[in-house]
C-alpha cells in the first residue's frame, strides 16, 4: 500500500528540548511538505521540499529545521528555538505541486 | 496578505444537502481545493476546480466557483453521518502558494 507515514503519533516535550518528527512516503512523490495546524486556523506551511538536498522555507519555519537526503524522507525538527511549538504537526507529499497525500499527523505537546 | 475565510460550524441533518462557503481575496488565484479531514487524521483532496470553470461535480459533490465575487462552495447531496469532518477549503495563486481556510467543521444528526 502506497501512503504517507508519521511518527510518532503523540510526542511531549520538555521546555528547552529538541525533537525530530518522521515523514516517510513511498508514492515516489518528488515534492514534501510541512504544515501546522492549530485550532480554528487553516494550516500554516512550514517547509517544503521540490527536490532530494534542496528545501525551502515556508511562512513559519522560525524554530524548525528540516533535511531531505532520501526522496522518501523529509523529517522535521522542532527546535528549542520554537516558542509556542504545541500543535498538530502535518507531513504531505505530492507529484503536481499541490499537496495531495498528507500523513496521519503527530500532534506534539510541551510539558 | 492575502486571506481564505469559512465559517466555523454547519450542522445538518442526516439525508439534508450540507453547504459549505468560502471566500477568498487573492484574485491571481489558478486552482481552489477542497479537502476533508476526520477526527485525529490527516487531510483528504476531494476535489478541486480551475479557476477558469464555474461549477464542477462528482457524485454527491458540487463545487460552485463565482470568479467575480471571490466565492466557493461545496454541496455535498444526501449527507451522511459519515460526512462528519472539518473540510478546508484551500486556494493556490500563480506562484504556486497555497492559502488553507481555517476549516468548517460539519455535524450530521441523525
Amino acid at each position: 500500500d502506497g501512503g504517507i507515514t508519521q511518527s510518532p503519533k503523540y510526542l511531549f516535550r520538555k521546555e528547552g528540548q529538541n525533537v525530530t518528527l518522521s515523514c516517510e512516503q513511498n508514492l515516489n512523490h518528488d515534492a514534501m511538505y510541512w504544515y501546522r495546524q492549530d485550532p480554528g486556523q487553516g494550516l500554516r506551511l512550514i517547509y517544503y521540499s521540490q527536490i532530494v538536498n534542496d528545501f525551502q522555507k515556508g511562512d513559519i519555519a522560525e524554530g524548525y529545521s528540516v533535511s531531505r537526503e532520501k526522496k522518501e524522507s523529509f523529517p522535521l525538527t522542532v527546535t528549542s528555538a520554537q516558542k509556542n511549538p504545541t500543535a498538530f504537526y502535518l507531513c504531505a507529499s505530492s507529484i503536481s505541486g499541490v499537496p495531495q497525500y498528507f500523513g496521519p499527523g503527530t500532534r506534539l505537546t510541551v510539558l | 496578505g492575502e486571506d481564505v475565510e469559512q465559517s466555523l460550524f454547519l450542522s445538518v441533518r442526516e439525508g439534508d444537502s450540507s453547504v459549505i462557503n468560502c471566500t477568498y481575496t487573492d484574485s491571481s488565484s489558478t486552482y481552489l481545493y477542497w479537502y476533508k479531514q476526520e477526527p485525529g487524521a490527516g487531510l483528504q483532496l476531494l476535489t478541486y476546480i480551475f479557476s477558469n470553470m464555474d461549477m464542477k461535480q462528482d457524485q454527491r459533490l458540487t463545487v460552485l466557483l463565482n470568479k467575480k465575487d471571490k466565492h466557493l462552495s461545496l454541496r455535498i447531496a444526501d449527507t451522511q453521518t459519515g460526512d462528519s469532518a472539518i473540510y478546508f477549503c484551500a486556494e493556490k495563486n500563480y506562484n504556486n502558494d497555497m492559502r488553507f481556510g481555517a476549516g468548517t467543521r460539519l455535524t450530521v444528526k441523525p
